[in-house]
């Protein structure tokens, strides 16, 4: 199984918003709605943040949001802040039963 | 409140058999709904899914294909926990391991809590 695709890194200044998208095959993301993001400071275990592609977890803030078309699904933050400085995933389950991740994204909130 | 704990060697021998532990607290290792599950991370590097063990009665596996002729995971119900083999370590093995707790139901899967993960190092 391949790794879902993530852009290496993205950026942004505090107060705005960024988009991380996580594009797969029909075999993963376009088969059926269980993706998750999570986010990861240094030296700290991943984080869940959104599930079922656009699910929130208790707790964790509204300025998260997940979407998904087709194959491609997409975290946005919104009002950027400096604690949202950290490494992002995605993750998605396969035709397999098996879970595939994204090779993760380094958000710098500039 | 859940909580899942690693525990096992931090040094393994090249060749030789990486076993890991996590330990489950706040939930029942044989609660419907739950799968138990293996991920890994090298330093510096994105999360790399192991595999999976669901167990309620019978017992269902699913593992990484790239890894599965290597990895046996297994649950022990009289103590609340499950484990992981990995067999054949080379230096690539080298990582942090961590356990996680996956509920699924119908149209949903919630992939938490995790463990805080366990480094091991795969070396002579």
């Amino acid at each position: 199984q391949s790794a879902l695709t993530q852009p290496a890194s993205v950026s942004g200044s505090p107060g705005q918003s960024i988009t991380i998208s996580c594009t797969g095959t029909t075999s993963d993301i376009g088969n059926d709605n269980y993706v998750s993001w999570y986010q990861q400071h240094p030296g700290k275990a991943p984080k869940v943040m959104i599930y079922d592609v656009a699910s929130r977890p208790s707790g964790v803030s509204d300025r998260f949001s997940g979407s998904k078309f087709g194959s491609t699904a997409s975290l946005t933050i919104s009002g950027l802040q400096a604690e949202d400085e950290a490494d992002y995933y995605c993750s998605s389950y396969t035709t397999s039963n098996t879970v595939v991740f994204g090779g993760g994204t380094k958000l710098t909130v500039l | 409140q859940v909580q899942l704990q690693e525990s096992g060697p931090g040094l393994v021998k090249p060749s030789e058999t990486l076993s890991l532990t996590c330990t489950v607290s706040g939930d029942s290792i044989t609660s419907g709904g739950n799968y138990w599950t293996w991920i890994r991370q090298p330093a510096g590097k994105g999360l790399e899914w192991i595999g999976r063990i669901y167990s309620r009665g019978s017992t269902n596996y699913n593992y990484n294909p790239s890894l599965k002729s290597r990895v046996t995971i297994s649950v022990d119900t009289s103590n609340n926990l499950f484990t992981l083999k990995l067999r054949s370590v080379t230096a690539a093995d080298t990582a942090v391991y961590y356990c996680a707790r996956e509920r699924v139901a119908p149209g949903t899967s919630y992939p938490a809590p995790w463990g805080q993960g366990k480094r091991v190092i795969v070396s002579s």
